[in-house]
């Protein structure tokens, strides 16, 4: 199936903190799982990718796991600020496919100072 | 700066009328897209592109249409335009499948 389950819908957390997004997908031939982060009033930008041969990527305070049996990967910010709230959609897709990224629904997080 | 440009920025249409959202891109991407943004529905592919001269249906594709005479431009045509298509809309382009997306700035559309 072609669906992308993104959870939560809303995250509020405190400055330092680390918010956890998580999002699980049923087409086991997806193979590219990107997330965006979007500001208010501004379209999605990339923030990070995976491709299902690694467990883990990190990028700066960002990291992705993923776990291929699970069919599940997850967002994690680390020593999350205020200038990280914003909308942050998970996606995925298959290389060799027409069929485009699929989005999850999206979580709104709130970093409070 | 390389990127998509989208134009409105915003619009409001009376119902029943035509409209065109356009969308130029720099980047010389193959691949473009337009997406529909609504609360919490996500976003939803209405067309697609992988290359100039070749369309296809998204997920909502009912009362869009769209062409791509050339790589740089995709614009969305809304024929008779419905209050249900009050969106934001999102036009998207990426270097081929598998890849990841720019996005623009979004035009938001209210049908009234």
């Amino acid at each position: 199936q072609q669906q992308v389950k993104q959870s939560p819908q809303s995250l509020i957390v405190q400055k330092g903190g680390i918010p956890i997004i998580n999002c699980a997908y049923e087409n086991t031939a997806f193979d590219y799982f990107p997330w965006y982060q979007q500001f208010p009033g501004k379209g999605p930008a990339l923030l990070i990718a995976i491709r299902p041969d690694v467990s883990e990527k990190k990028e700066g305070r960002f990291t992705i796991s993923f776990n291929k049996s699970a069919k599940q990967f997850s967002l994690h910010i680390m020593d999350s600020q205020p200038g990280d709230s914003a909308t942050y959609f998970c996606a995925a897709s298959r290389r060799r496919s027409q069929g485009n990224l699929i989005f999850g629904k999206g979580t709104k997080l709130s970093v409070k100072p | 700066i390389a990127g998509i440009t989208q134009a409105p920025t915003s619009q409001i249409l009376a119902a029943g009328r035509r409209m065109t959202l356009r969308c130029t891109q720099d980047m010389r991407h193959n691949a473009m897209y337009w997406y529909r943004q609504d609360l919490g529905l996500g976003l939803r592919l209405i067309h697609y592109s992988n290359t100039a001269g070749t369309t296809g249906k998204g997920e909502v594709p009912d009362g869009y249409s769209v062409s791509r005479a050339n790589t740089d431009d995709f614009p969305l045509t809304l024929a008779s335009a419905v209050p249900s298509q009050t969106s934001v809309y999102f036009c998207a382009s990426s270097e081929g499948w598998g890849t990841g997306y720019t996005f623009g700035s979004g035009t938001r559309l209210t049908v009234v």
